[in-house]
C-alpha cells in the first residue's frame, strides 16, 4: 500500500536549519510530482513547494522562497525539504504529499517547532 | 497569485440539515478545484476533485459544483461524523492555494 513517512522534525532555534525527509513506498516514486504542505497549530493548510518527477521543475510559495529547498532522490524513493533561516512562524506540522494537482496521498506529518 | 476565499469560516447545523460551503477564486481556475475534509488531529482527506467528481469511498451526501471562480461543497444531510474543517484548493497552476477553511459543528 502507498505510504509516505516524514521524519526530521523537532525543536530548532530561530535562524536555525532543519532537513525534513519523506520516505515513499508502495508506488513508483519516480513517476510522481511531490509536494510539501504545512499546517501551523490551529491554522489552515499552506502549500509550500512541489518538485516534478525528474526534479527538473520546482516551485515555491513566496513565504518560503529563498529559505527552503525541495529535492528528491528517486533511487532512494525519498523527498527532502531543507529549511534554513527558520522563523517562529514556520512552526507547523509539515506534510509530504503525492502531487496530482490535488492531493490524494498524504504523510502523517512531522512537527517542526521554532523557538528559543 | 490567485486567492481562495471560503465562506462561512464556521457554521453550526443540526443533524440532517443541508449544509453549503462556498469557495471563491480571485481569478478563474476552470474546474481545477478540490475539496478536503480534516477531522481534529487527522490528516486531510480528499473528498472531491475536478470541482464535482466524488472521490471513491466518499459518501454520496457530499457533492461539489461550480466552475471558473465560484464553487460549492454541499452536504445533503449532515451527520455527526461530518464534524470537521473543510478546505478548498485550486490546482490549475502554482501556487496550489488552499482556502482558509470552514469549520463545521453540530448544533
Amino acid at each position: 500500500q502507498v505510504q509516505l513517512v516524514e521524519s526530521g522534525g523537532g525543536l530548532v532555534k530561530p535562524g536555525g536549519s532543519l532537513r525534513l525527509s519523506c520516505a515513499a513506498s508502495g508506488f513508483t516514486f519516480s513517476d510522481y510530482y511531490m509536494s510539501w504542505i504545512r499546517q501551523a497549530p490551529g491554522k489552515g493548510l499552506e502549500w509550500l513547494s512541489y518538485i516534478s518527477s525528474s526534479g527538473s521543475t520546482i516551485f515555491y510559495a513566496d513565504s518560503v522562497k529563498g529559505r527552503f529547498t525541495i529535492s528528491r532522490d528517486n533511487a532512494k524513493n525519498s523527498l527532502y525539504l531543507q529549511m534554513n533561516s527558520l522563523r517562529a512562524e514556520d512552526t507547523a506540522v509539515y506534510y509530504c504529499a503525492r502531487d496530482q494537482g490535488y492531493v490524494y496521498r498524504w504523510g502523517q506529518g512531522t512537527l517542526v517547532t521554532v523557538s528559543s | 497569485d490567485i486567492q481562495m476565499t471560503q465562506s462561512p469560516s464556521s457554521l453550526s447545523a443540526s443533524v440532517g440539515d443541508r449544509v453549503t460551503i462556498t469557495c471563491r477564486a480571485s481569478q478563474g481556475v476552470s474546474n481545477f478545484l478540490a475539496w478536503y475534509q480534516q477531522k481534529p488531529g487527522k490528516v486531510p482527506k480528499l473528498l472531491i476533485l475536478a470541482a464535482s467528481t466524488l472521490q471513491s469511498g466518499v459518501p454520496s451526501r457530499f457533492s461539489g459544483s461550480g466552475s471558473g471562480t465560484d464553487f460549492t461543497l454541499t452536504i445533503s444531510s449532515l451527520q455527526p461524523e461530518d464534524v470537521a474543517t473543510y478546505y478548498c484548493q485550486k490546482y490549475d497552476s502554482v501556487p496550489r492555494t488552499f482556502g482558509q477553511g470552514t469549520k463545521v459543528e453540530i448544533k
